[in-house]
C-alpha cells in the first residue's frame, strides 16, 4: 500500500491524558498537512510542512497541540492534557510538491476523549 | 462570512437524475477548486479539480467555475445510490507558493432507488 498510513485508526483516552498520532505521507511528498474534522463539519486546516518546516499553523492549534516532522518524513501530531472538544478525527494528507496541488488524505485517526 | 459555503443538505434525487452541489467562496484570488467525496467514516477522496473558467467534464461528473460569481459547481449524471455521500468543496487559499484547502462543511447527497 503506497497511500498516506496513519496510526492508531482509533484511540480511545480520558480527559487529560497526551496522545499521540502518526502520519507517514506517501514516499517523496514533501508537502503534509493536518486537519482536524468534527461531525457534520468539513475538514478544518491545523498545520503544514514542507519536508521538515513547519510552515504555518492555524489559530485553532492550542498550545497543547504540537506536530512535528523531524526528518522530513512521517509526522506526529501530539494533544497534551486531552479535553472532550478535541475528540474529532485527525486527517493527514500529502502532496508531492507546489505544481501538484490536490491533496492526498490518509484514513484518518479518530480521537475520543471521555 | 465562512470562507467557503455549501448547502448541508440533504439533497435526495431519484436513481439516474441530475444531481447538482454548489458552492461558493470568498477569497478572490484563489486559483484552484476541488470536489472531494466522502464516505460515512471514510477520508475524503478527490473527484475532479477545476482551475480556470468554464465546465470540465470527467464520466458522469461535470464541474463548472465562476471566478467572477466565486462560484463552483458540481453535477453528477445519471445518479447512482453508490454516489450517496457527502460531497465536499474546497479551495486553495494558499499564500507564498503553497497549497492550503479550506473546506465547506459539505453536502450529503442522497440517491434513492
Amino acid at each position: 500500500d503506497t497511500g498516506v498510513s496513519q496510526d492508531p485508526r482509533h484511540k480511545i483516552t480520558k480527559r487529560g491524558q497526551n496522545v499521540t498520532f502518526r502520519c507517514d505521507p506517501i514516499s517523496e511528498h514533501n508537502r503534509l498537512y493536518w486537519y482536524r474534522q468534527t461531525l457534520g463539519q468539513g475538514p478544518e486546516f491545523l498545520t503544514y510542512f514542507q519536508n521538515e518546516a513547519q510552515l504555518e499553523k492555524s489559530r485553532l492549534l492550542s498550545d497543547r497541540f504540537s506536530a512535528e516532522r523531524p526528518k522530513g518524513s512521517f509526522s506526529t501530531l501530539e494533544i497534551q492534557r486531552t479535553e472532550q472538544g478535541d475528540s474529532a478525527m485527525y486527517l493527514c494528507a500529502s502532496s508531492p510538491g507546489q505544481s501538484f496541488r490536490e491533496l492526498f488524505f490518509g484514513e484518518g485517526s479518530r480521537l475520543t476523549v471521555l | 462570512q465562512k470562507e467557503v459555503e455549501q448547502n448541508s443538505g440533504p439533497l435526495s434525487v431519484p436513481e439516474g437524475a441530475i444531481a447538482s452541489l454548489n458552492c461558493t467562496y470568498s477569497d478572490r484570488v484563489s486559483q484552484s477548486f476541488f470536489w472531494y467525496r466522502q464516505y460515512s467514516g471514510k477520508s475524503p477522496e478527490l473527484i475532479m479539480s477545476i482551475y480556470s473558467n468554464g465546465d470540465k467534464e470527467d464520466g458522469r461528473f461535470t464541474a463548472q467555475l465562476n471566478k467572477a460569481s466565486q462560484y463552483v459547481s458540481l453535477l453528477i449524471r445519471d445518479s447512482q445510490p453508490s454516489d450517496s455521500a457527502t460531497y465536499l468543496c474546497a479551495v486553495n487559499m494558499g499564500s507564498g507558493g503553497y497549497n492550503k484547502l479550506i473546506f465547506g462543511a459539505g453536502t450529503r447527497l442522497a440517491v434513492h432507488p
